[in-house]
Parts: structure tokens; sequence; C-alpha cells
């Protein structure tokens, strides 16, 4: 079992759709929570960032996390097609100093 | 003023050759990394390195060999490339006490042929 599993997709969605986008984890010693987002031929570029089970805010994305059931989500409202790219989750362990990625969920919003 | 820099963004070579790519972080973060990204998209972590120190050395071929000659750089030597070698090489660096949020590179695309 991987220790961080993702749904690959792909997943393709109207113009304005909620998109909501999980990944699954086994190691309870994750303590900090990211996405990226990864445009074609770009490298990752860091999304949202929280460390406490609960929501997290930023404009049309919401960040999600529920450590009781080891599972984190990301939201997009309205989403548009600019939002289109790989979103990849990320899973920190302070102890072993290591960022373990999900497989990463390519999405495409359609105009 | 690019903060995670690597040279150079594309590599084609044939296979036997030793190749190196080069990495810089101008953020003043203490951890870089060197990941491997597949067809498929999944990012692998290979090499970690705090304050020159290498910290996580994943299951990686020893054709593969990081080196760290200060703390804002971080190089991927890999001899005896293979076609299996090809993909997409990303560099990264993160500051400890920042829970472990990296900043990326643009990428190495390697093609081995």
């Amino acid at each position: 079992q991987k220790e961080v599993e993702q749904d690959p997709g792909p997943l393709s969605v109207p113009e304005g759709a909620i998109v909501s986008l999980n990944c699954t984890y086994s190691n309870s010693a994750f303590q900090y929570f990211m996405w990226y987002r990864q445009y074609s031929r770009k490298g990752p570029e860091l999304l949202m960032y929280t460390y406490s089970s609960g929501n997290k805010e930023d404009g049309r994305f919401t960040a999600q996390v529920d450590k009781s059931s080891k599972y984190i989500s990301l939201f997009i409202r309205d989403s548009q097609p600019s939002d289109s790219a790989t979103y990849l989750c990320a899973l920190y362990s302070g102890s072993a100093r290591q960022l373990t990625f999900g497989s990463g969920t390519q999405l495409t919003v359609l105009p | 003023d690019t903060a995670v820099s690597q040279t150079p963004k594309y590599l084609v070579t044939q296979m036997g050759n030793d190749k190196s790519i080069k990495c810089e972080q101008n953020l003043g973060h203490d951890t870089m990394y060197w990941y491997k990204q597949d067809s498929k998209k999944f990012l692998k972590i290979m090499f970690s390195y705090n304050n020159k120190e290498l910290i996580i050395n994943e299951t990686v071929p020893n054709r593969f060999s990081p080196k760290s000659p200060d703390k804002a750089h971080l190089n991927l030597h890999i001899n005896s490339l293979e076609l299996g070698d090809s993909a997409v090489y990303f560099c990264a660096s993160s500051q400890v006490e920042a829970g472990g949020s990296a900043f990326f590179g643009q990428g190495t695309r390697l093609t081995v042929v």
C-alpha cells in the first residue's frame, strides 16, 4: 500500500463547476498537508498549506484535512479554464524530514 | 531573481554517457531535494540534503550521485545513463521550520537515446 493515495483522474469539468480532489494517507506521522499545482512542462507550485484538521480557505480554494480519517481534500469553487493543471497532494513528516507526494490528479476545466 | 533554478532545462544524451544537472536556490533555505517525475507524473524523492548533509537517500542506483558544495547548491551527477533514466528531474528547496513546504525549479527533461 502506498503511503499516499490519490485518484489520478483525469477529471474534466465545465467552467464554473465545483471541483473536489482527494487524497488518503496511512502514516500518522504526517504533520503538514499541502496541495501543489503543476502546469504542463512546469515545476509544481505550492497552492495550499495547512497543519491542523479543519478547513483553510484562500480565494476560490479550500483545503480540508481530517486527521482522524487520514483524508485530505482540495475544493475549487467557480473553476476556470486557467485551473486546468495537475494537482498533487503532499504530506510532510517532521521526524523523517520528508515530503511525500500523491500521484497527482489531472484536471481540465472546459470553457 | 528566480528562487530555484536548475540547468539545463533539456538534456538529450546517449546511453552510457555521464551527465550533470545543476541546481541553485537563493531563498536561504537549509534543505534541498532532488525528485524524479516519471511519465505518469508521479514525483518520487531521490535525495535530500540539509545544510550540506545527506538526509535521505532513497533506493536509487548508485549511478546517481548528489553533491552539495554549499547550502545554496545541490548538483546531480548521473553515470552510465540508461534508457530508464529518461524522466523530468526536479530540484526543490525548503526550510525545516516551514514544515516542509518546498519550492521547485522548472525541471530538467532528460531523454536518453
